[in-house]
Formats: structure tokens, sequence, C-alpha cells
């Protein structure tokens, strides 16, 4: 079965350009994160969706920082203007009520702002 | 405040041997899980093990056991007869309550298997 999809893999941007982050989460799972992670502040969670409504996105951030879950396969996590500072590893993850709630994690997004 | 603490920023530990990771948590909440994740130079990060809040036996998988002292809350990781491939970032993470899928993440703690 194919995990989280998530692309690009890399991606390195210019400070003042727009960031798209795609996620596609495991078939029949119905909650999705977004996540962060960074040397000086671990992972965080920036957003969440269950069900494909954004659930809690108090981890977002900035006004820079948005999120969308069009359906149930697809999510975008987009960043505008992008700054030095956003540069992290950006996680995507989904999980099943069903399952004991674990949640599985796609490769990652490298993202280096400049 | 802290909801998970990984005390153990990096441990060393022979192969075939076992290695304990700690993580200790804090919560209010009567309902809640445990996970365990392994992050390999990769990059990506593996489930490893859950055990609930109400789980009466601690939860094993394979190599991977989760010492779970409620009481004392702790939920200490377990890798038994280490392998040169178990060289990772080990993360502990909690999710509270009911309907709330949220996970707290530990900082982490480096593990490196020796030959």
């Amino acid at each position: 079965d194919a995990g989280v999809i998530q692309s690009p893999r890399h991606e390195v941007t210019e400070m003042g350009q727009e960031v798209t982050l795609r996620c596609k989460p495991i078939s029949g799972h119905n909650s999705l994160f977004w996540y962060r992670q960074t040397m000086m502040r671990g992972l965080e969670l920036l957003i969440y969706f269950n069900n494909n409504v954004p659930i809690d996105d108090s981890g977002m951030p900035e006004d820079r920082f948005s999120a969308k879950m069009p359906n149930a396969s697809f999510s975008t996590l987009k960043i505008q203007p992008s700054e030095p500072r956003d540069s992290a590893v950006y996680f995507c993850a989904s999980s099943s009520q069903l399952i004991a709630e674990t949640q599985y994690f796609g490769p990652g997004t490298r993202l280096l702002v400049l | 405040a802290q909801k998970i603490t990984q005390t153990q920023p990096g441990m060393f530990v022979q192969e075939k041997e076992a290695v304990t990771l700690d993580c200790t948590y804090d919560t209010s909440d009567q309902s809640y899980g445990l996970f365990w994740y392994k992050q390999p130079s990769s990059g990506e990060m593996i489930f490893l093990i859950y055990q609930g809040s109400y789980d009466e036996q601690n939860a094993t998988e394979g190599r991977y056991s989760l010492n779970f002292q409620k009481a004392r809350k702790s939920a200490n990781l377990v890798i038994s007869a280490s392998q040169l491939g178990d060289s990772a970032m080990y993360f502990c993470a909690m999710r509270e309550g009911r309907g709330d899928y949220k996970l707290s993440f530990g900082a982490g703690t480096t593990v490196t298997v020796r030959a």
C-alpha cells in the first residue's frame, strides 16, 4: 500500500517567493496533519484537518502560511511570501480513527529559503 | 510546560545489546495515547509503537517494547538486540484526550549503535 506522498521532496527558493507543498494522505485516512521540523524548535504541529475540515490551525506561525484540503486525497501548505526563517523540513501525516489514531508520516519536504 | 520530556540527547549502545530510551509525560487527562517514532538519517518519521492509557499490558512490537509506568508518567522505549540499522533519532509523542488527534513531541534521543 502506498504511504503518505509528499511533493516536492526538496525545494530551494528565494525570499519573497511563493512556495506550495503538496500531500496525498493514505487512502481511507480521514485526518491529515502538517508539521514543521527545525533544529531549534523540534517538531511542531502547524494545522490539522479532520474529514477535510481544518480543526486546529493554532500552530500556523503567521498569515503568510495557509493550508487547504479540497478533498480527501489532497492537501496543500502554502507560504507566501517565503522568508529564510521558514527553512525547515515540512512533514505531512495522516491517520485513521479506526487504527489507534497512529499518525503515519510522509517523507517530508526539505525547504530552503535563500 | 513541556508535555513530553526526553532527557537523553544522545546514547551509544553496543550491537546486540538492549537500550532503554526515557520518556516522561505531563497530562491531566485520563485518556491519552503514547507513541514512539524513529527518524533515521534519511529523514523520514517511522512509527514504532503505541500505548493507550487504559491498556493494562505494555505494548510490544518485535524488538520494541514500551515500559509504561502510569503512576510515574513514564513511557520508556526498550530496543532489544540492537542492530546497526537502529542508529537514528527516536521521538516520544503523546495524544491527549479523546477526539483530539494532535501529537506533542519530545526533543528526541539520538541512538548510535556500535559494531
